[in-house]
């Protein structure tokens, strides 16, 4: 069976600083990778996806960028952090064009 | 833009009563999925629903597909504390982007 996995699971960075978010999955080849941003327990925001190693596709200019150095490993970064990075980040997958996704357990980050 | 708006935002009720919760859309798509989020966690896909008029159950839960493809709804039967939550819908369109349209979310709370 697949699994998802995402650390760390929660991160207090001060502003100014880097990140580094990972994203593995088990299980299952050549699969589509997103990330995601939720705010307030509320609607998700698409901000990467990857159909696959080295495809990077952004849908909101941001302080953020991502990277798919393997085929089931999926990297957020920040260079230096803003207050209004803070959130929680979801990854997730999915066959590819399928249309059910698969999501982490999730990153609780707070820029402070 | 595809735009999937969920009704109500907030549901605050009862244990043993019945809901329904809705996503409308202008657009057609060829499937629509509902996600169950708990605090702190990623979603968990529940049901997806791919032809017009389709109905499905899971338990005391109802899953609807509208005639046109364009709404859903869920139908909770007798709610129980274990069903609160914030619950998503998506969107998929087959031969567009592999990325699904999310809708902001209904927060259910089943008080005891």
């Amino acid at each position: 069976s697949q699994t998802i996995h995402q650390w760390p699971a929660t991160l207090v960075q001060p502003v100014g600083s880097p990140l580094s978010l990972e994203c593995t999955v088990e299980g299952t080849s050549n699969p589509n990778l997103y990330w995601y941003r939720q705010a307030a327990g509320r609607g998700l925001q698409l901000l990467f996806y990857s159909v696959g190693i080295g495809q990077i596709s952004s849908e909101v200019p941001q302080n953020l960028s991502a990277s798919r150095p393997q085929d089931r490993q999926f990297i957020l970064s920040s260079k230096k952090l803003l207050l209004s990075d803070s959130g929680f980040y979801l990854c997730a997958w999915s066959v590819p064009w399928g249309d059910e996704q698969f999501f982490g357990p999730g990153t609780r980050l707070t820029v402070l | 833009t595809q735009l999937l708006e969920q009704s109500p935002q907030f549901l605050s009720i009862q244990e043993g009563e019945n809901l329904t919760v809705y996503c409308n859309s202008s657009s057609v798509f060829s499937s629509l999925q509902w996600y169950r989020q708990e605090p702190g966690e990623g979603p968990v896909l529940l049901v997806t629903v791919v032809t017009g008029g389709e109905v499905k159950k899971l338990k005391r839960l109802t899953f609807q597909f509208g005639d046109a493809r364009k709404d859903s709804s869920l139908h909770i039967t007798a709610a129980q504390p274990g069903d609160t939550g914030l619950y998503l819908c998506a969107g998929f369109r087959r031969g567009g982007s592999e990325k699904l349209v999310f809708g902001k979310g209904t927060k259910l709370t089943v008080n005891p």
